[in-house]
């Protein structure tokens, strides 16, 4: 079965320092692997995937992520914290096909950005 | 597209009353999803659908949760009775496979 682990249930970041979300993920062949944001009171947003080609993925808002085949990592990175960041982000893994083809979802990390 | 539309958006009930949540998917999109969202469990896959077919509802958490797709434009949860402890966020959410899933701004539901 497929799984997905944010280890960090709370990421404290300071406005203008770099900021990295951790997730690591487990799937039976080539991974398909998602970021997700949650602002207060809406739904989950879509910020970036990564299917296959380069390892580094550039998405919304100016985040990127760098996948990892090794190590079975996709850490969320920005080089330079925004208050308006401050969120809670998802990452999900799913399998191109089989039974692992509906994505799981990570716990969430909540990212404060303080100014 | 004006993207997942989900109603209502804030829904408060009283214990042992019947709620029904509504969902319509993006045009084109074969599949939809019902997650629960709280504190304690994070995100929970309740039940899923493709062309209209439940596929998975093993995570559906009682028998008091029913889901239909009655077409590919409308979905519907419903809690009977309610309890307390069904007091959530519920998303819906709907995916091409050729695609990213794609989440509805939720409904706040609150049993008293």
């Amino acid at each position: 079965a497929q799984s997905v682990a944010q280890p960090e249930d709370q990421v404290n970041v300071a406005e203008g320092n770099p900021l990295t979300v951790k997730c690591t993920y487990s799937v039976s062949g080539n991974p398909y692997l998602f970021w997700y944001v949650q602002y207060p009171n809406r739904g989950l947003q879509f910020l970036l995937k990564y299917i296959t080609g380069d390892n580094l993925v550039k998405g919304s808002y100016g985040f990127e992520a760098e996948f990892n085949k090794s190590q079975t990592s996709f850490h969320l990175k920005k080089p330079s914290a925004l208050v308006s960041d401050s969120a809670l982000y998802f990452c999900a893994v799913r399998a191109p096909s089989g039974g692992s083809y509906i994505p799981t979802f990570g716990r969430g990390t909540s990212l404060i950005v303080h100014p | 597209d004006a993207g997942v539309i989900q109603s209502p958006r804030h829904e408060v009930t009283e214990m042992g009353q019947e709620v029904t949540l509504r969902c319509k998917p993006i045009s084109g999109h074969d599949y939809l999803f019902w997650y629960r969202q709280t504190m304690m469990r994070g995100l929970e896959l309740l039940i899923y659908f493709n062309n209209n077919v439940p596929i998975d509802d093993s995570g559906m958490p009682e028998d008091r949760f029913s889901a239909k797709m009655p077409n590919a434009s409308f979905s519907t949860l419903k809690i009977q009775p309610s309890e307390p402890r069904d007091s959530a966020v519920y998303f819906c959410a709907s995916w091409a496979s050729w695609d990213t899933q794609y989440f509805g701004p939720g409904t706040r539901l609150t049993v008293l």
